[in-house]
């Protein structure tokens, strides 16, 4: 069964650069039965997706987050990763990734989170 | 850019009862829609796809239909787990995926 687990700095200063990986266990994220997402949700309030990146390795982004964000894929260790640059308190929250299947476009399996915290 | 609107914020209801939720796109999604159960301390969890599909394992309680623009999520007959946050997700414009903000089901 497919596993995924975020991990992250827990608290980051205002204006640096965010890094978080996604370990995934139980498959390959080579698969083409999946793409990769991440997805952030702020103390309180709804979901936000960031973006996806496909087998081929292309990405898609939010266009609201204004090309801050980067994702990547690490097939020989079995990472996903997340960058997002110029962070500002706006940015903190609870990332999660996830799994979009490729038959339902859905966002089928989740890891359960990494909290970052933007403050000086 | 497709926005998703649901209502209501909250409802509050009791065990047993059936309960309608809405989710109403800006533009036409078809039936690239989804619903995601949320309970608190947990990752989301999907429930329905394609508008109507219910995902693996999900109880047959939870139903949804619509099309276009217009979505409801029933659960015919409230459990105590069902008490969450359910958030709508459209993914017509796929890549680009949206969320709704959310209706919380709370207990009466």
């Amino acid at each position: 069964q497919l596993r995924l687990q975020e991990s992250g700095p827990g608290l980051v200063k205002p204006s640096e650069t965010l890094s978080l990986t996604c370990e995934v266990s139980g498959g390959s994220i080579s698969t083409t039965i999946y793409y990769w997402g991440w997805i952030r949700q702020p103390p309180g309030k709804g979901l936000e997706w960031i973006g996806s990146i496909f087998y081929s390795g292309t990405t898609s982004y939010n266009p609201s987050l204004k090309s801050r964000a980067t994702i990547s894929a690490d097939t020989s260790k079995t990472l996903i990763s997340l960058k997002l640059t110029s962070l500002t308190a706006a940015d903190t929250a609870l990332y999660y990734c996830a799994t979009m299947s490729v038959d339902s476009n859905t966002f089928d399996s989740w890891g359960q989170g990494t909290l970052l915290i933007v403050s000086s | 850019e497709r926005v998703m609107t649901q209502s209501p914020a909250t409802l509050s209801v009791s065990p047993g009862e059936r309960v309608t939720l809405s989710c109403r796109a800006s533009h036409s999604v078809s039936t690239s829609l989804a619903w995601y159960q949320q309970k608190p301390g947990q990752a989301p969890r999907l429930l329905i796809y394609g508008a109507s599909t219910r995902a693996t394992g999900i109880p047959a309680r939870f139903s949804g239909s619509g099309s276009g623009t217009d979505f409801t999520l029933t659960i015919s007959s409230l459990q105590s787990e069902d008490f969450a946050v359910y958030y709508c997700q459209q993914y017509n414009t796929w890549p680009q995926i949206t969320f709704g903000q959310g209706t919380r089901l709370e207990i009466k």
